[in-house]
Order: structure tokens, then sequence, then C-alpha cells
């Protein structure tokens, strides 16, 4: 079964540091790229970043560049998204999604998500 | 950045009916356009790729198409299990999402 999960979600205080992290399992992780996608409480998906197949190529929403860091691990299966500078706008439930291909930038499996709440 | 804008941002329908959603782009995305559902408590499901391909394991009654600003999603029959909140996505220039259209039961 293709399954994706994600971990790593916590209260953490505005200016703060998280780092989240999504293992895949049931397909061939490095022949895909690999997504992070958030929703905010009650709000609609927005995109965050995306990492090609082998980790050469990297993108990321303006509104995260400069402050999160999307990288992957082919060896683990494993999918990160490091987050500093953190602010309040960034509370959101953060998924983890497969590419349908590398970087066709549609997203046909989703983990069910990690919540992150920036709070002081 | 550009800008999707799904209408209405509520359908009130009964299963059995025909369900068009809209979602407009602020520019052309030529057929560069996704389709999800997403219900409650759930993660988004891919159901259109490149405006009019369904995905793996997509019933037929949904179908889309359109082409440059312009696209829609048709459920030619709604089953109880469509009921849901519908995003389109563009990737022509980056990626952006629609804000969402929620289909609820008449």
């Amino acid at each position: 079964e293709v399954q994706l999960v994600e971990s790593g979600g916590v209260v953490v205080q505005p200016g703060g540091s998280l780092r989240l992290s999504c293992a895949a399992s049931g397909f061939t992780f490095d022949d895909y790229a690999m997504h992070w996608v958030r929703q905010a409480p009650g709000k609609g998906l927005e995109w965050v970043s995306l990492i090609s197949w082998d980790g050469g190529s990297t993108y990321y929403a303006d509104s995260v560049k400069g402050r999160f860091t999307i990288s992957r691990d082919n060896s683990k299966n494993s999918l990160y998204l490091q987050m500093n500078s953190l602010r309040a706008e960034d509370t959101a439930l953060y998924y983890c999604a497969k590419d349908t291909d590398n970087v066709s930038y549609y997203m046909d499996v989703w983990g069910k998500g990690t919540t992150v709440t920036v709070s002081s | 950045e550009i800008v999707l804008t799904q209408s209405p941002a509520t359908l009130s329908l009964s299963p059995g009916e025909r369900a068009t959603l809209s979602c407009r782009a602020s520019q052309s995305v030529s057929s560069y356009l996704a389709w999800y559902q997403q219900k409650p408590g759930q993660a988004p499901r891919l159901l259109i790729y490149d405006a009019s391909n369904r995905a793996t394991g997509i019933p037929a009654r949904f179908s889309g198409s359109g082409s440059g600003t312009d696209f829609t999603l048709t459920i030619s029959s709604l089953e109880p299990e469509d009921f849901a909140v519908y995003y389109c996505q563009q990737r022509s220039t980056g990626v952006t999402f629609g804000q969402g259209t929620r289909l609820e039961i008449k």
C-alpha cells in the first residue's frame, strides 16, 4: 500500500524552529518528486515546497522562501521540512504529498498531515 | 502570482443531479490545471490533471474541461460520497490553488 506518514508537528513559539518528517512506503521513493502543502485551520490549500527526485532541485512558495528548507534522504525513504523563523501565519496542517512524476507539480498521494501551531 | 478564482463558493444540489464547478485563472495556464476533492478530516485526492485527464481510480462521472483561463469540473450524476470541497490547482507558473468550492447536499 502506498503510504505517507508525517510527523514532527508541535506547538512552537514565534521565531522558533521545527523539522517535519515524512516517511514513505509502498512505492519507489526516489522515482518521484515530493511536495509539502499546508492548510491553515478552516482555510484552503497552500503549496509550500517541492524537491526533485534526487534533491538536486528545490522550489518554494514566496511566503516561506528563505525560512524553510526542503530535503530528502532516499536511502531512508524520507522527506523533511526544516522550518525556521516561524510566524503565527505558519500555523497549519502540513501535508506531505507525492508528485505524479518527477516534477509534474501534480500530487497523487497525500499523507494525513501533521499540525504545526505557532503561538506564544 | 497566478490567482485562481473558483465559483460558486458553495453549491447546493441533490444526489443524482449534475454539478458544474468553475475555476478561472488570472492569466493563461494553458492546460496545466488539476482538480482535487477534500472531505472533512481527510487529505485531498487528485481527481483530474492537465485539465481533462482523470487520475487513476477516479470514476467516469467526474470530467474536466477548459484551457487558457477558464476551466470546469463536471460531476454528471452526484453520488452521496461526492459532497465535499473541491479545489483547482495550476502548475503553469509556480503552484497555486483556488479557494475551493463547497458542494453540499440540498
